[in-house]
């Protein structure tokens, strides 16, 4: 079954401490993307990535930092979080360098303290 | 840059149609999609509309696409109490579509 995993799908945190989101798909998808989901303004681009070793920024990429270091898996990583990162994340996958059908996990919410 | 608008939320009863709005910005988006999501999930595609086209129609969901304008609508014929969800707008305003655009959403809400 064609799957976008994300883990944990609920977390709660507190100021400033390192966590990352692992996102997974198993559909040899070269593009992949997060997402932060907010009431009101929709989906905003954090970061994306065309291939292995190739990421780029989305809308909203300060404070987040992201790797692809093979093809299926692509983590969302927070630093030092904030409570203005408190959001639901998607990740997203596609099968031709983003254009066409985008494929979301079932959402990451995360809460900071 | 590009935005895309919504209005945020839709009622209707059970077996009527629903009609949802979507302003862009981008005119040289070459698809425009529409992105269904139910509570607690991801989002799933529900229909696009290629932006050379002015009409989809694909069982009970009718896409109308207005290039002039930059309006594009969703109608959902008989609409169930399956059909609540928030539906997004989305366009693709370039050729590599890494960076698709999403409106806000509009949460539809269908009453018996």
């Amino acid at each position: 079954e064609a799957q976008v995993t994300q883990n944990p799908r609920y977390l709660i945190t507190v100021t400033g401490k390192k966590l990352t989101v692992t996102c997974s798909q198993n559909m040899n998808h070269e593009y992949m993307s997060w997402y932060r989901q907010d009431p009101g303004l929709g989906l905003r681009q954090i970061y994306y990535s065309m291939n292995v070793e190739v990421t780029d920024k989305g809308d909203v990429p300060e404070g987040y930092k992201v790797s692809r270091k093979e093809k299926r898996n692509f983590p969302l990583i927070l630093e030092s979080p904030s409570p203005n990162q408190t959001s639901l994340y998607f990740c997203a996958t596609s099968r031709r360098g983003g254009a066409g059908e985008l494929f979301f996990g079932e959402g990451s919410r995360l809460t900071v303290l | 840059g590009e935005d895309v608008e919504q209005s945020l939320f839709l009622s209707v009863r059970e077996g009527d149609s629903s009609v949802i709005n979507c302003t862009y910005t981008d005119s040289s988006s070459t698809y425009l999609y529409w992105y269904k999501q139910e509570p607690g999930a991801g989002l799933q595609l529900l229909t696009y509309i290629f932006s050379n086209m002015d009409m989809k129609q694909d069982q009970r969901l009718t896409v109308l696409l207005n290039k002039k304008d930059k309006h594009l609508s969703l109608r959902i014929a008989d609409t169930q109490t399956g059909d609540s969800a928030i539906y997004f707008c989305a366009e693709e305003p370039d050729n590599y579509g890494q960076n698709f655009v999403f409106g806000p959403g509009t949460r539809l809400s269908v009453l018996p």
